[in-house]
């Protein structure tokens, strides 16, 4: 069962530029969860945001939840080439296992 | 350095032969998880451990077994491999099931099932 679903699937943008990455999820939620996947590699923790928690900072990275909306947003400012991976959301909901979404696969171009 | 470390890295097989795929993580976590990672599917759960002796199916958990023997250790078992489970492999741990933490991810495990 998918719960949290990735906006847009893939994006690109130029070094320096900033990305903004959505997810929508359906059930009412403990944390939300995000991650980065370089390609064919294990996911990196970045972010887990609680669903009384509205805004989270993470070095160049933003997370926001409104969870009036079922929504979370990634914001990942001034891009770097390094940047370049497939990034998911993850939701941690009460008698759910923990669900990834489908990704968002962002290319940073030099 | 805290990890999960899964083996092998690539594995090709062919159809019936069992296979293992090891987990093992330093990190005293209670909660470990597989994914099995498909191209348009995305992460889907195969098994989980809350901790020691106590395993739970995910959303994919046909063809597959897993045993928690110990706290550190989740090894993931193919009975009998069908090319349908050509796929890439991912261990999971994190303490209290990444309720408050994230989880940490092993660098995955390529299988091909020929």
């Amino acid at each position: 069962s998918q719960q949290g679903e990735e906006d847009p699937q893939a994006l690109s943008i130029q070094e320096g530029e900033n990305a903004t990455m959505n997810c929508s999820y359906k059930t009412s939620i403990n944390n939300l969860q995000w991650y980065r996947q370089n390609s064919g590699r294990g996911l990196v923790h970045l972010i887990l945001i609680r669903s009384n928690e509205r805004e989270k900072h993470s070095g160049r990275l933003r997370v926001t939840l409104d969870t009036s909306k079922k929504s979370s947003s990634l914001l990942i400012t001034a891009s770097r080439a390094a940047d370049t991976a497939s990034y998911f959301c993850a939701t941690d909901s009460y008698g759910q296992n923990f669900v990834f979404g489908p990704g968002t696969r962002l290319s940073v171009l030099p | 350095e805290a990890q999960v470390t899964q083996n092998p890295r690539y594995l090709i097989t062919v159809t019936g032969k069992k296979l293992t795929v090891t987990c093992s993580q330093n990190m005293n976590h209670e909660y470990m998880s597989w994914y099995r990672q498909d191209p348009g599917l995305g992460l889907r759960q195969i098994y989980y451990s809350m901790n020691v002796e106590v395993t739970d199916k995910g959303d994919v958990p046909e063809g597959y077994k897993v045993s928690r023997k110990e706290k550190r250790n989740f090894p993931l078992i193919l009975e009998s491999p069908s090319p349908n489970q050509t796929s890439l492999y991912f261990c999971a741990s994190s303490p209290l099931g990444g309720r408050s933490w994230g989880y940490t991810f092993g660098s995955g495990t390529r299988l091909t099932v020929v």
